[in-house]
């Protein structure tokens, strides 16, 4: 079955520091890889995402994300936080199945940023 | 335009009454999607409609629960007899089209409490 593992379950930073968040996960073909953010109180919100092609995708608000299909990780990668960036992050397989998308979510990453 | 909008945002009940859940997706958004956001359980599929069918409604916990879309856009997720252990916020999504590279936008999210 397909799963995803988000390894971090907080994290904190200091503005202006780097950010990695972890993403591994497990499906048969090549997947369909997000990463969302969740606000305080808001939907989720899409960064990035992944299918095909260049295994470094740029996303919103300055996130990137690589692919390694060697290491069946897909880890977030922001060069410097900001103090808006304090939320939830998802990381998410699309799991094929009848020609629709149903998203499988890991547990998510809370990130904390000090000033 | 207008987002994925979800009604209402809180509703407390008490345990035993029955609830109605709305979403109302993008316009002309043919795949709509329903997720619930739990503690224990972390982000969870539920149902996926595309038009008015509902091709997959694997990810409902229990009888209790059901799902009708009309005319291709709103959507109602009801909860018959709630328990304590429904308790989560319900997200809907909705993508234009139902295929794996197609992003979900979801809505704000109802938050229900079951007393």
């Amino acid at each position: 079955a397909q799963s995803v593992t988000q390894p971090d379950i907080h994290i904190t930073v200091s503005e202006g520091a780097s950010l990695e968040l972890r993403c591994n996960y497990s499906y048969g073909a090549t997947p369909y890889l997000f990463w969302y953010v969740q606000s305080p109180g808001q939907g989720l919100q899409l960064l990035l995402k992944y299918f095909s092609g260049d295994t470094l995708v740029q996303g919103i608000k300055g996130f990137e994300a690589e692919f390694k299909r060697s290491q069946s990780s897909f880890n977030l990668r922001k060069p410097s936080v900001h103090w808006s960036d304090a939320a939830e992050y998802f990381c998410a397989v699309g799991s094929l199945s009848g020609g629709y998308n149903k998203l499988i979510f890991g547990a998510g990453t809370r990130l904390a940023v000090h000033p | 335009g207008a987002g994925v909008s979800q009604s209402p945002s809180n509703k407390v009940t008490e345990k035993g009454k029955d609830v109605e859940l709305r979403c109302d997706p993008i316009s002309g958004h043919t795949a709509l999607y329903w997720y619930r956001q739990s503690l224990g359980q972390g982000l969870e599929f539920l149902i996926y409609f595309q038009g008015n069918s509902a091709p997959d409604k694997s990810g409902l916990p229990s009888d209790r629960f059901s799902a009708e879309r009309t005319g291709g856009s709103v959507s109602t997720l009801t909860i018959q007899r709630t328990q304590q252990e429904d308790s989560a916020v319900y997200l809907c999504a909705s993508s234009p089209q139902a295929g794996g590279y197609n992003e979900q936008f979801f809505g704000p999210g109802t938050r229900l409490t079951v007393l």
